[in-house]
């Protein structure tokens, strides 16, 4: 079975400072992804940004980064130059295998952007 | 339309009542998921399709959901017999060659 923990129900940010936003995760699976996905207040799922077990390299998508601990089983996202468009639920998840097959989502983080 | 498309968009019903709700995804999409996100939490697996047979529907939580896709496009999330811990928003995305895109959701408030 496979879970996500997020331990901060919210977090607070200046504009255009940067943030990190927990997840730690915990498989038996050798091969998984993991997700970021942000949710504003319209509710839909918003893909972020992606990891594969096996990728070396930390993911990058523009502002968003993944910091991935493999030893450490965690992934956190870091969110540089904040926007007030940011503040939303973020959602860490994961897959079975390195694809986008049936996610398991973390609770979530919500996220408040002020001027 | 250019999305995942989901109604109703708001749906209240009173315990024991009959419900469903509707999925129309991305069109091409082979895959299909359904989820279920409760207040406070993040979104739960209920079921997934490939085509238009159940790949896996280890998430549906007692036999009173059931979830069809007839024609490998739009699907129906079914719940007979309403309760009041069937509350929650009703996710549906789906899947081409890569990521997962999310309709808005279906939020089911049962009385």
């Amino acid at each position: 079975a496979q879970k996500i923990t997020q331990t901060q129900p919210g977090m607070f940010v200046q504009e255009k400072e940067a943030v990190t936003l927990d997840c730690t995760y915990d498989t038996s699976d050798q091969s998984y992804g993991l997700f970021w996905y942000k949710q504003p207040s319209s509710g839909e799922m918003i893909f972020l940004i992606y990891q594969g077990s096996y990728d070396e390299q930390n993911a990058t998508e523009g502002r968003y980064s993944l910091n991935f601990q493999k030893a450490r089983k965690s992934a956190n996202l870091v969110i540089s130059a904040s926007q007030l468009g940011d503040s939303a639920m973020y959602f860490c998840a994961m897959s079975p295998d390195s694809g986008y097959s049936t996610l398991t989502f973390g609770k979530g983080t919500m996220l408040l952007v002020s001027p | 339309g250019a999305g995942v498309s989901q109604t109703p968009s708001n749906k209240v019903t009173e315990k024991g009542k009959y419900v469903e709700l509707r999925c129309d995804p991305i069109s091409g999409h082979t895959a299909l998921y359904w989820y279920r996100q409760s207040l406070g939490q993040g979104p739960e697996f209920l079921i997934y399709f490939q085509g238009t047979g159940a790949a896996d529907d280890s998430g549906l939580p007692n036999d009173r959901f059931f979830a069809v896709r007839p024609e490998g496009s739009v699907s129906t999330l079914k719940i007979q017999r309403t309760e009041r811990g069937d509350s929650a928003v009703y996710l549906c995305a789906s899947k081409g060659t890569g990521e997962l895109f999310f309709g808005e959701g279906s939020r089911l408030t049962v009385l």
